[in-house]
């Protein structure tokens, strides 16, 4: 089976700090991928990554940067949190090989900024 | 991507199968369509996808009509945790890379 890990399922964190986000998958993937989800907004996609060092920005990037060093750990940094990134943050992988491959999900992480 | 249109809500008796239907009539032929669901604060999980063919694994079967206009998943002997909402998604594969998950059925499954 297919594992997403990601670090914490709940987070705190107050305005100004410089928040990590991390995550890891196990199948060998090359795309990763970091969302957020908020009520009544579904899945924003914030970054993507296709390879090692390589990324992409999704539909909503601002605030937000990511690093790749190696294939299995994407992590997401906030680089000076806010409150109106509290939200429920979410990590994907997903294999470029076979036929249609799907987005596998870690559990989420919900991060509260006071 | 196309878009797909599912009803709002759905409900289930415990142990027997659960049909949820999708319509997609737009698609075009290199979309797949991929189903989902997710529990309430959990991350969505995926379930299945197909392309023309009828497909199953150890979680659900996928229909698909030989229009490819319209879908269904099968989830034969719904138990209490198949309780979630659930998206169908048609897309092209590894293009565009963010998935729409419009709204989805709520399916509550009952004892």
């Amino acid at each position: 089976d297919v594992k997403v890990t990601q670090s914490s399922r709940y987070l705190v964190k107050r305005t100004g700090e410089k928040v990590f986000l991390e995550c890891v998958q196990d199948m060998d993937h090359e795309n990763m991928f970091w969302y957020r989800q908020d009520p009544g907004l579904g899945l924003r996609l914030i970054y993507f990554s296709y390879d090692v060092k390589m990324k992409e920005k999704g539909d909503i990037p601002e605030g937000y940067s990511v690093s790749r060093e190696k294939k299995e750990r994407f992590s997401l940094i906030l680089e000076s949190a806010s409150t109106n990134q509290t939200s429920m943050y979410l990590c994907a992988s997903s294999s470029r090989e076979g036929r249609g491959q799907p987005q596998h999900f870690g559990d989420g992480t919900r991060l509260s900024i006071l | 991507d196309a878009k797909t249109t599912q009803p709002t809500s759905m409900d289930c008796a415990e142990g027997r199968a659960a049909n949820l239907p999708c319509n997609h009539s737009t698609i075009s032929g290199n979309e797949y369509v991929y189903w989902y669901r997710q529990i309430h604060s959990q991350g969505p999980q995926y379930i299945i996808h197909g392309l023309k063919n009828n497909e199953t694994n150890e979680m659900a079967s996928l229909i698909i009509t030989e229009d490819r206009k319209s879908s269904t998943l099968i989830l034969p002997h719904a138990t209490l945790r198949d309780t979630a909402v659930y998206y169908c998604i048609v897309r092209v594969p590894n293009s565009g890379y963010a998935l729409n998950f419009g709204k989805g059925t709520s399916l509550l499954v009952t004892p």
